[in-house]
């Protein structure tokens, strides 16, 4: 069965620093997204991506985040200078639009110290 | 604001107890809401896409139905292994939204043996 898969599973970092979560999403899916979760708290929505271009972003994804598609199979978030309110779990998901089931990654926990 | 309400927060039911899960909604215009599953520490991972009032999806013991301002999860007879958080989304309403979601909070749902 496809899937999405993320890595790392887990990562610390400094505040300050910068991190590079990555994400492989459905080979033949064109729509990529990026969520957030902190503990105990809503799944928020970052970022879409389709064709190359952020389609639509939210609030929370301002100009510390970037994300990127740079070979055609992995789909990138970027943190330039970590927060220590930026430690969540960060999941990828990828949706073939025919279809509204997005499938979700297991996520990249972010402890950001 | 458009939002997503979940009740109950948690719920302790015994083995073989049926009841139901609820998501109430305030979007303008409902284009799909979604019901997923999250198992600790993972991603979400999709169960049912609702688009209309009436209408109603089953998977094992698990049957989501939508009127036009609510979801209900309906879990007939559960088991241990239906032990999870869910999580009700609905689509965006707004022009050109890419299926991005709007989440609640989740219900976490305890089966005991």
């Amino acid at each position: 069965e496809p899937e999405v898969t993320q890595t790392p599973s887990h990562q610390v970092t400094q505040m300050g620093q910068e991190v590079i979560l990555r994400c492989v999403p459905i080979s033949n899916h064109l729509y990529f997204y990026w969520y957030r979760q902190i503990l105990g708290q809503k799944v928020e929505f970052l970022v879409s991506f389709y064709n190359n271009e952020i389609s639509e972003k939210s609030e929370i994804f301002d100009d510390q985040f970037s994300v990127e598609r740079p070979d055609g199979s992995n789909f990138t978030l970027k943190i330039r200078s970590t927060k220590l309110e930026d430690s969540a779990m960060y999941f990828c998901a990828s949706i073939l639009p025919a279809n509204t089931e997005a499938f979700f990654g297991q996520g990249t926990r972010l402890t950001v110290v | 604001e458009d939002q997503v309400t979940q009740s109950p927060e948690a719920l302790r039911l015994q083995e073989g107890e049926s009841s139901s899960l609820n998501c109430s909604y305030t979007v303008s215009g409902l284009r799909g809401l979604f019901w997923y599953r999250q198992d600790p520490g993972k991603g979400p991972e999709f169960l049912f896409t609702l688009y209309s009032a009436g209408e109603e999806k089953e998977k094992e013991r698990l049957k989501a139905t939508l009127t036009k301002k609510e979801s209900f999860l309906h879990i007939t007879a559960p088991k241990p292994e239906d032990s999870a958080t869910y999580l009700c989304a609905v689509q965006d309403p707004s022009e050109g939204s890419n299926y991005q979601l709007i989440w609640g909070a989740g219900t976490k749902l305890i089966i005991k043996p």
